[in-house]
């Protein structure tokens, strides 16, 4: 069975330092690879997306995510943070393109002034 | 292109009322998916539909939650009866299929029962 798991709930760094989510994935097949984000009181909204090719990929507002296969991981980096990037983001997984997405928990990301 | 909507934003209901959301999926998608989403328990499942039908009802979910597509522009979720441990975000997000997974969120509705 697909599973996902962020294995940190909650991530503080100072503004301006450099930040990297975990993601790691358990499937039989290379799936399809998500990172969306939510800030306050708003609905999910994609970051970016991995389907095949160059493992690393680009993402709005200078994120960017690296695929793993031998790590079974999809991490989200961004070289310097903004308090604007205080939110929450998840990682999600699906197995082919008909297929719905597996949800990671989530990780609450706090932005220190 | 209008994205997923979602009403009302939100809703306050007293325990064992019946309340009905909605949601319209961005217009030419065919699957549909309703959320719930609480801080102890994250992102769960209710109900995903592809082209009207209805593919997942979310288990735990059967007894009190129903959710409908009768057309596939509009989609309602009806609690019925509502209990406290209800109160959540709900979220509807909708994708094309061929579109490779990729779902879109609307803002939600945050649902209080008292």
């Amino acid at each position: 069975a697909q599973s996902v798991t962020q294995p940190d709930a909650r991530v503080t760094v100072s503004e301006g330092a450099s930040l990297q989510l975990r993601c790691k994935y358990s499937s039989s097949v290379t799936p399809y690879l998500f990172w969306y984000v939510q800030y306050p009181r708003q609905g999910l909204q994609l970051l970016l997306k991995y389907y095949s090719g160059d493992p690393v990929v680009q993402g709005v507002n200078g994120f960017e995510a690296e695929f793993s296969k031998s790590n079974s991981s999809f991490h989200l980096r961004k070289a310097s943070v903004h308090w604007s990037d205080s939110a929450v983001y998840f990682c999600a997984v699906s197995p082919d393109s008909n297929y719905q997405l597996i949800w990671g928990s989530g990780t609450k990301l706090i932005i220190k002034p | 292109d209008a994205g997923v909507t979602q009403t009302p934003r939100h809703e306050v209901a007293e325990k064992g009322q019946t309340i009905i959301l909605k949601c319209e999926p961005v217009s030419g998608h065919n699957d549909l998916f309703w959320y719930r989403q609480t801080k102890i328990q994250g992102l769960e499942l209710l109900s995903y539909f592809r082209s009207k039908s209805l593919m997942e009802d979310g288990g735990a979910f059967k007894d009190r939650f129903k959710a409908e597509m009768l057309n596939s522009s509009f989609s309602t979720l009806k609690i019925q009866p509502t209990e406290p441990k209800d109160s959540a975000v709900y979220l509807c997000a909708s994708s094309f299929l061929g579109g490779k997974a990729e779902q879109f969120f609307g803002p939600g509705t945050r649902l209080t029962v008292l």
